[in-house]
């Protein structure tokens, strides 16, 4: 099976730099992504990570070690609006696409 | 380009009844997924699809059933709802070659009383 690991809650003050971390467990590990959720909204794609090392998409980047199962993902110079759901996600390799999603950290950026 | 399209947004359903939540996508993607999801709490695979005709059980399916006939349409069935349906469901779609993008529609929240 799969499962994976993220904090659920998180807090931090406006302009600052948060991490949310993600430990997963799966067979045929393929990619790690994440996904960001406003209350009330759909969640969107933010990044993705095949390989190790970082990836950077603005304020956001995203890290991956395979050979540690382990992820995160950074958020800089926090703004108000950034206060959602992130929520990590494992696809296994295979035939079939089949992702699988965390169950979402709750970030609160506080003034 | 509408992308992902859920139908009905909002419905309350009584203890027994049946309905069809509709989802119809002009990407041309092959993946297709429903998603729910309870309260606070992260996203359930209910079912996926990797092409039309081809349907397959994700974590949560019982109580549900899905089909696919065509790329563009995927419905999500529920007969003889019960009050643990209650929840928001979410249609989502993805290609070969994306990674792991997916994109989801707006949602459809569903209360069974």
């Amino acid at each position: 099976g799969q499962s994976l690991e993220q904090p659920s809650e998180v807090t931090a003050v406006e302009g600052a730099i948060v991490q949310i971390n993600c430990t997963y467990q799966t067979s045929g590990f393929y990619g790690l992504s994440w996904y960001q959720q406003h209350d009330g909204g759909a969640p969107t794609f933010l990044s993705y990570n095949a390989l190790d090392g970082l990836e950077e998409t603005g304020r956001f980047s995203s890290f991956l070690s395979r050979s540690d199962s382990y992820g995160y993902l950074l958020l800089q110079e926090l703004q108000m609006k950034d206060s959602a759901s992130y929520f990590c996600a494992v696809r296994r390799s295979g035939g079939y696409q089949k992702v699988t999603f965390g169950i979402g950290t709750k970030l609160q950026v506080i003034p | 380009n509408a992308g992902v399209t859920q139908t009905p947004k909002f419905r309350i359903l009584k203890i027994g009844q049946s309905m069809t939540l509709q989802c119809t996508q002009d990407m041309n993607h092959n993946y297709m997924y429903w998603y729910r999801q309870d309260p606070g709490m992260g996203l359930k695979l209910i079912y996926y699809s990797v092409g039309a005709g081809i349907t397959d059980k994700g974590e949560v399916p019982n109580g549900y059933n899905v089909s696919r006939s065509t790329t563009e349409d995927f419905p999500l069935r529920l007969e003889l709802a019960a009050p643990s349906q209650t929840s928001v469901y979410f249609c989502a779609t993805g290609r070969e070659g994306s990674g792991n993008t997916i994109y989801f529609g707006e949602g459809s929240w569903l209360t069974v009383v």
